[in-house]
Order: structure tokens, then sequence, then C-alpha cells
């Protein structure tokens, strides 16, 4: 059974980086899927897809994001990045990492459980 | 503000029928594409629910169904039980944003 894993900071500073790893398992990062996304929720909020990376590095951001985020894929480790620059306190979410469906119409399954990331000023 | 717009509530008695609204535009579900949905039990991670307008994945009770037209799409609990106490979030692609999108959600009570 594919499982995610989200690890990194549960604190980071406003203007530093937020930088999140996501832990592949159960299954190839490279077979089980084409691309690998991220998406976050902030605090009483709802769902906020991130971006998308592909095996070929190719990626896809939200354009609100576009500027500050990074996501990457390692297949020799099995596991994908999220990198977020400049962040502030709206960045405040819980991020969550998620594979989406391949061909057209995409949906995401499965999910990790969710990392909480706080900005602090 | 989210590009797909869902009631911020729904309730029901237990055994009832709830539906649960999504309204998207011509970008979006209009442009003829598909919509799913996801349950987020408090405190927990969204749980994929329904792919594809009226799938449902792996699992989850006939009671839920999905339905599409136009630019909306809906979500429907039939015999509603304790246990789908939960947020449910609709999800499209959007072609101004390029990329998915989802509605706010919507908290579902059982009375």
């Amino acid at each position: 059974q594919l499982q995610l894993q989200e690890s990194g900071p549960g604190l980071v500073r406003s203007s530093e980086t937020l930088s999140l790893t996501c832990a592949v398992s159960g299954g190839s990062i490279r077979t089980t899927s084409s691309s690998w996304s991220w998406i976050r929720q902030a605090p009483g909020k709802g769902l906020e897809w991130i971006g998308s990376v592909y095996h070929s590095g190719t990626t896809y951001y939200t354009p609100s994001l576009k500027n500050r985020v990074t996501i990457s894929i390692d297949t020799s480790r099995n596991r994908f990045s999220l990198r977020l620059t400049s962040v502030t306190a709206a960045d405040t979410a819980v991020y969550y990492c998620v594979r989406p469906s391949d061909g057209p119409g995409v949906w995401f399954d499965p999910w990790g459980q969710g990392t909480q990331v706080i900005v602090s000023s | 503000q989210s590009v797909l717009t869902q009631p911020p509530s729904v309730s029901g008695a237990p055994g009832q029928r709830v539906t649960i609204s999504c309204t998207g535009s011509s970008s979006n579900i209009g442009a003829g594409h598909d919509v799913h949905w996801y349950q987020q039990l408090p405190g927990t991670a969204p749980k994929f629910l329904m792919y594809v307008n009226s799938n449902r994945a792996s699992g989850v009770p006939d009671r839920f169904s999905g339905f599409k037209s136009g630019t909306s799409a809906s979500l429907a609990i039939t015999g509603l039980q304790a246990e789908d106490e939960a947020d449910y979030y609709c999800q499209s692609y959007d072609n101004n944003l390029n990329g998915p999108v989802f509605g706010i959600g919507t908290r579902v009570t059982v009375l």
C-alpha cells in the first residue's frame, strides 16, 4: 500500500525558507505515478494546490506562489521536496504531500498525514 | 475566495439525505473538467471519496453519490450516519489558473 510521509521543521521564521520532504513508501516514486504534488491548508481554511513535479523534473505551480516555490524530486531516494522562500504568516498551514492520478481529470490519492508549519515573526 | 463555491454547512438527522453543491464556471466545471470529492474528518488529512463526478473510491459506501451537470456538481449522502460528520471538498481543474482548484469546503453536521 502506497504511503506518503511529510517531514520538516514545524516552525519557520518570517522571511526565511520553508523546506519539506515527502518520503514515498510501498512503491517506487518512478513507477507508481508520473507526478507528485503538494497541497496546503491554512488554519480554518480550505485546500490549496501548491504545485506538482514530474519525473522529468518539469514542474507546475499555482500562480500566486510561482515566484517563491520550488518542488523537486529525488528518484534515487524515493522522495520529493517543497521549498518556499520568503515566508510570511500567510504561509502558516498544514502541508500535505499527495499523489495525483495519471491522465485527464486529475485527483489526489493517497495523502500524507500532513505536517503543521507555523511561521513566526 | 475559492474558484469553486460550496455552502459553508449542511445538516441533517440520522437517516436523512443531504446534498452538497459545488458551483464553478466556464473555466472549470463548465469547460468539461471532472469533479472529485474528498472527506476530511476532524484533525485528519483529507480522504479521497469520489472521482470523475460519480465514481466512488474504493471502500466508500454506496450511501455516497455524485452528479455533475453544466457548471455545477453535487455530492449526496443518503442514510446519514454520525460517522459522516466531516468537511467535504470538491475539486476540479481550472483553465485560467492552469491547475487543480478546490472548493472552500462544506461542514456536514449530523443532528
